[in-house]
């Protein structure tokens, strides 16, 4: 039992380009969302999924898109990669809306 | 976006000794989270409050959520070694099919023997 994996672990880009981000979860949780964590910051939300096929917009969607085509993965893509973008990116999935979040261990990105 | 005020920002405490911080909002919440973060690693949960009021333990680590609901603190007692790392406070509202956490800025927990 894995519970949240994140792939890769790290990864640096050049401005413009494009790259997608897997999370993974074998807890068959409903519920998955993607953070970012930026230095004296706390984390702060990106995208959610309330289920297989729905995604919403979390506080800081601009130049993310994400999908949720199977229950067990959650995609965030970058489409043009910007410096601004350069952080952790943390993916959470719980089982219920009152449930523990449960946190992937990160993916650390660099966009030069 | 909404952050929470989460203080100190940073402690350097020696082996043994108490500690507190606490997270303070200008909106309240029906839930009150406490995470931990060590390096390389996401947040693990230590401790949630689901009620105004409600103080509760997990081993050396008190946490109560404030009665207005918009505050939240946690206690470590005798610090270890083994508690550094990040501690985020984080707030959670029910709002139709969607619960979101906002976290505060996180208190970086230093111990020294």
């Amino acid at each position: 039992n894995a519970g949240v994996t994140q792939t890769p672990k790290f990864r640096v880009l050049k401005t413009g380009q494009s790259m997608t981000l897997l999370c993974a979860q074998d807890m068959n949780h409903e519920y998955m969302y993607w953070y970012r964590q930026d230095p004296g910051m706390g984390l702060r939300l990106i995208h959610y999924s309330v289920g297989e096929g729905t995604t919403a917009k979390g506080e800081v969607p601009d130049g993310y898109n994400v999908s949720r085509l199977k229950k067990q993965n959650f995609l965030l893509g970058l489409e043009s990669a910007a410096p601004s973008q350069t952080s952790v990116y943390f993916c959470a999935s719980r089982m219920t809306l009152q449930g523990e979040q449960y946190f992937g261990p990160g993916t650390r990105l660099t966009v030069t | 976006g909404q952050q929470l005020n989460q203080s100190p920002q940073s402690m350097f405490i020696q082996e043994g000794e108490d500690v507190s911080m606490n997270c303070t909002s200008s909106s309240i919440f029906n839930t009150w989270l406490w995470y931990k973060q060590e390096p390389g690693e996401g947040p693990v949960l230590l401790i949630a409050l689901y009620k105004a009021g409600e103080l509760t333990s997990n081993g050396r680590l008190t946490a109560q959520f404030g009665i207005t609901r918009k505050d939240s603190f946690l206690n470590i007692s005798a610090s270890i070694p083994s508690d550094v790392g990040i501690y985020f406070c984080a707030g959670q509202l029910m709002t139709g099919t969607a619960s979101k956490l906002t976290f505060g800025t996180g208190t970086r927990l230093q111990v020294t023997l």
